[in-house]
């Protein structure tokens, strides 16, 4: 049973850089099958997508966050990584990796709650 | 960009059906999906390409979707289905989700 588990700093400081791991177990990322999703959720907030990793490397990120957001897969980890850079207390939220499967997630982490803040 | 509106809060009885909506511009020829979503846990599908449960998922919940609208049906609500309920949708590999719906069961 794939498990995804994200980690990373809890605290980082305006105008830095978010970074966060998703590890995932039981699967790989490599696989042609999937494709790997972050999301987020700012408090008393929904959901918002972040981004998308396929495996052929190809990447797709919400318009929104785009210039200042970088997806990466480490296939020795077996990882997926998250960059948001230039944060403000905006990006504080519970920050999620997720399993996509055609139109869906079926597979979530547990989720990791950042906070921006000096 | 691609918007899916649901309404804020829906209330239900006991035993009763509930009924969550997700409207956006001809979602009806996407598919969409649900999750459900308590606080401090992490999202769960419920249903995916429209109407199909993954396993696990008790068939009070059903899933449709026709023109501009995904509709959720919790039949015979339970206290435990109370949850935040996100619709989603996917689209040229961009993903969008609804704002979500409070459902209260009282």
């Amino acid at each position: 049973q794939v498990q995804l588990q994200e980690s990373g700093p809890g605290l980082v400081k305006p105008s830095g850089t978010l970074s966060l791991s998703c590890t995932v177990s039981g699967g790989s990322v490599s696989t042609t099958t999937y494709y790997w999703v972050w999301i987020r959720q700012p408090p008393g907030r929904g959901l918002e997508w972040i981004g998308s990793i396929y495996d052929s490397e190809s990447t797709y990120y919400n318009p929104s966050l785009k210039s200042r957001v970088t997806i990466s897969r480490d296939t020795p980890g077996n990882q997926v990584s998250v960059k948001l850079s230039s944060v403000t207390a905006a990006d504080t939220a519970v920050y999620f990796c997720a399993r996509g499967y055609g139109s869906y997630l079926d597979k979530w982490g547990r989720g990791t709650l950042v906070t921006v803040s000096s | 960009s691609y918007e899916l509106t649901q309404p804020p809060s829906v209330s239900v009885s006991p035993g009763q059906t509930a009924t969550l909506s997700c409207s956006g511009d001809n979602l009806g020829n996407k598919y969409a999906a649900w999750y459900q979503k308590k606080p401090g846990q992490s999202p769960v599908l419920i249903i995916h390409q429209d109407t199909k449960r993954p396993s696990g998922i008790p068939e009070r919940f059903s899933g449709s979707n026709s023109g501009n609208t995904a509709t959720l049906t919790i039949s015979g609500t339970q206290a435990m289905d109370e949850a935040d309920y996100y619709c989603q949708a996917w689209d040229n590999s961009n993903i969008f989700f609804g704002g979500g719906t409070k459902l209260t069961v009282l």
